[in-house]
């Protein structure tokens, strides 16, 4: 089955406790994001890869940081968590990198920073 | 950069009435509207998009109508039933591989009530 993976689903941490958050796309995509999805805000980019080893910030990318060695998974690290970090978590692929097409969303991953 | 305005944040309809939401986009160069659904604890999944240069597309009970001269578009719902509440995002993309792609609204809560 065509998925996006996102582990953990739920997560409980501290302030300064380093984590990350992987994600994994079975469908062969080029493009991969993280999204943050916070009420009446909507989902603002964070970061985004066009390839393997091509990562570019997008909107929030302040306390976060990504890799991308293969071009399946795309992790999201936050080395040093803080509580305006908590927030609802989504990674998303698509097909190419061109501006249109569908993005595949995962599940989300619901964090919190005490 | 591109920014999405998305109204309302919040609409409840009868079941069978019709629910329409709009958005405006602030970049002239954007050339895709994506609007996605979001189920509750899921992620956001794609139902139609549209291309700047069509007005407007229908599937099935749902329609996006986009009028480029005032740079915003919208979501019509006909024939609304209880399985259409969910929160739906509108989103716009500009053109060009290097860009940030989707810039997305703040969402519209909907609520079909029986």
């Amino acid at each position: 089955e065509a998925q996006v993976t996102q582990n953990p689903r739920y997560l409980i941490t501290v302030t300064g406790k380093k984590l990350t958050v992987t994600c994994s796309q079975n469908m062969n995509h080029e493009y991969m994001s993280w999204y943050r999805q916070d009420p009446g805000l909507g989902l603002r980019q964070i970061y985004y890869s066009m390839n393997v080893e091509v990562t570019d910030k997008g909107d929030v990318p302040e306390g976060y940081k990504v890799s991308r060695k293969e071009k399946r998974n795309f992790p999201l690290i936050l080395e040093s968590p803080s509580p305006n970090q908590t927030s609802l978590y989504f990674c998303a692929s698509k097909l190419s990198r061109e501006s249109t097409g569908e993005l595949f969303f995962g599940e989300g991953s619901r964090l919190t920073v005490l | 950069g591109e920014n999405v305005e998305q109204h309302p944040s919040t609409l409840s309809v009868q079941e069978g009435d019709s629910a329409v939401i709009k958005c405006t986009y602030s970049d002239s160069a954007s050339n895709y509207f994506p609007w996605y659904k979001q189920e509750l604890g899921k992620g956001p999944q794609l139902i139609i998009d549209i291309r700047s240069n069509v007005g407007e597309k229908k599937d099935q009970r749902i329609a996006v109508t986009l009028n480029k001269t005032a740079k915003h578009f919208s979501l019509h719902i006909t024939e609304t039933q209880p399985e259409d509440s969910a929160v739906y995002f509108c989103a716009a993309s500009g053109r060009g591989g290097s860009a940030r792609q989707l810039t997305f609204g703040s969402g519209t809560q909907l609520t079909v009530l029986p």
